[in-house]
């Protein structure tokens, strides 16, 4: 069975940080791409990082760049999000979720998520 | 970035019936749109990518529509387990960007 399990997420103090993790399972995770999306209470989803399979190209949102990093052990067949300077409005759930191909493709597997809260 | 607009924002539709939502992109994104199903409390699942292609295992129940920059879900035959958020997705440049997402209700 294909399966993504993130965990790593709880509550951190503004200004602090957190490092996620992403489990893979059940497919050749170093052939795939894979992306971390992020959804605050109440509100939609929004695409935070992306990483390629084998030589580590990674993207970032405006709103995360130069504050989180995305990084990956095919090894390990998993799949990592360091987030440092955390803010309130950093507070999501975060799926980790797998790009259906090379090229222009969906998200066509991800993970149930874990919550991260940034509060004093 | 490209700016993903949906409409409308709630649809409430008797058992049975038919429900159309609507996706733009504020560029072209040729067919390199997605939709998603989130049930409450659950994650994102693929619908449709390529704009009309169903991902496996999605019924055919579930159809799309569109290129360029407007774009169409359409759920015939609604049933309770279709009560989701239906958001869309362009993914023809970064940063990959989502709509605010359609909320379906089922009267």
């Amino acid at each position: 069975e294909v399966q993504l399990v993130e965990s790593g997420g709880g509550l951190v103090q503004p200004g602090g940080s957190l490092r996620l993790s992403c489990a893979a399972s059940g497919f050749a995770f170093s052939s795939y791409e894979m992306n971390w999306v992020r959804q605050a209470p109440g509100r939609g989803l929004e695409w935070i990082s992306y990483i390629s399979g084998r030589d580590s190209t990674t993207h970032y949102a405006d709103s995360v760049k130069g504050r989180f990093t995305i990084s990956r052990d095919n090894a390990k067949t998993s799949l990592y999000l360091q987030m440092s300077s955390l803010r309130a409005e950093d507070t999501a759930v975060y799926y980790c979720a797998r790009k259906y191909s090379y090229g222009l493709s969906p998200l066509d597997v991800w993970g149930q998520g874990t919550m991260v809260t940034v509060s004093s | 970035e490209i700016v993903m607009t949906q409409s409308p924002a709630t649809l409430s539709v008797f058992p049975g019936e038919r429900a159309t939502l609507s996706c733009w992109a504020s560029q072209i994104v040729s067919s390199n749109l997605a939709w998603y199903q989130q049930r409450p409390g659950q994650a994102p699942r693929l619908l449709i990518y390529g704009a009309s292609t169903r991902a496996p295992g999605i019924p055919a129940k579930f159809s799309g529509g569109g290129s360029g920059t407007e774009f169409t879900l359409t759920i015939s035959s609604l049933q309770s387990e279709d009560l989701a958020i239906y958001y869309c997705q362009q993914y023809n440049s970064w940063p990959f960007t989502f709509g605010p997402g359609t909320k379906v209700d089922v009267k």
